[in-house]
């Protein structure tokens, strides 16, 4: 089946830093992928639409300038967190569409900003 | 855009007995029904789904209803076992692009031995 990566599995800043996130297609290629969040003991809620070759689509309410989102490649899409605050501290999950309904989870990001 | 409520949001059931999560969506639009099971940590895991034009279907233990006039589906698993226990997450595909899912505010389930 196709497998989407995440990189880092987890990952520690601190407050006022920015943070990279990888989200990754490994054996098929993604034009579209999806970004969520999940606090603890809360459902995922999607952030955002990562576009291949074209600017992402935000949720309402979700700040685009700082969450950053880069899809450079077909198998790539990047998240970063910018000046990262301790309420940013959650579960970032991504996704990608599979040919049917199907959608492949990333493994999950723990980001903790300290 | 689409809307999914899910109930309850925790249910607890004796080793055996059976177990139902119900859920409820807003778009007529939404053609696709995924349950997923996700436990601490780890990513969301597809259990089964049900599309627009079916009204159940089972795998195993586990069985899923849709009925699409009250926007409604159902979540059923049978003899459950306690490594059944987790957190159980409804979702629809809306009627947006980009196969866009929407998912319920999820049931933890806990199976008692």
């Amino acid at each position: 089946g196709a497998v989407v990566s995440q990189h880092p599995s987890w990952v520690i800043c601190k407050s006022g830093t920015s943070v990279k996130i990888e989200c990754r297609s490994l054996d098929f290629q993604a034009t579209t992928m999806f970004w969520y969040r999940q606090f603890p003991k809360q459902s995922l809620m999607l952030m955002a639409t990562s576009n291949e070759g074209s600017k992402a689509t935000y949720e309402q309410g979700v700040e685009k300038d700082k969450f950053l989102i880069n899809h450079a490649s077909l198998t790539l899409s990047t998240l970063t967190v910018t000046s990262a605050h301790p309420e940013d501290s959650s579960f970032y999950i991504c996704s990608a569409p599979g040919t049917s309904y199907e959608q492949y989870f990333g493994p999950g990001t723990r980001l903790t900003v300290t | 855009g689409e809307n999914v409520e899910q109930h309850p949001s925790t249910l607890s059931v004796q080793e055996g007995d059976s177990a139902v999560i119900k859920c409820t969506y807003s778009d007529s639009a939404s053609n696709y029904f995924p349950w997923y099971k996700q436990e601490l940590g780890k990513r969301p895991q597809l259990i089964i789904d049900i599309r627009s034009n079916v009204g159940e279907k089972k795998d195993q233990r586990i069985a899923v209803t849709l009925n699409k006039t009250a926007k409604h589906f159902s979540l059923h698993i049978t003899e459950t076992q306690p490594e059944d226990s987790a957190v159980y997450f409804c979702a629809a595909l809306g009627s947006g692009g980009y196969q866009k899912v929407t998912f319920g505010t999820g049931t933890k389930l806990q199976v008692i031995p």
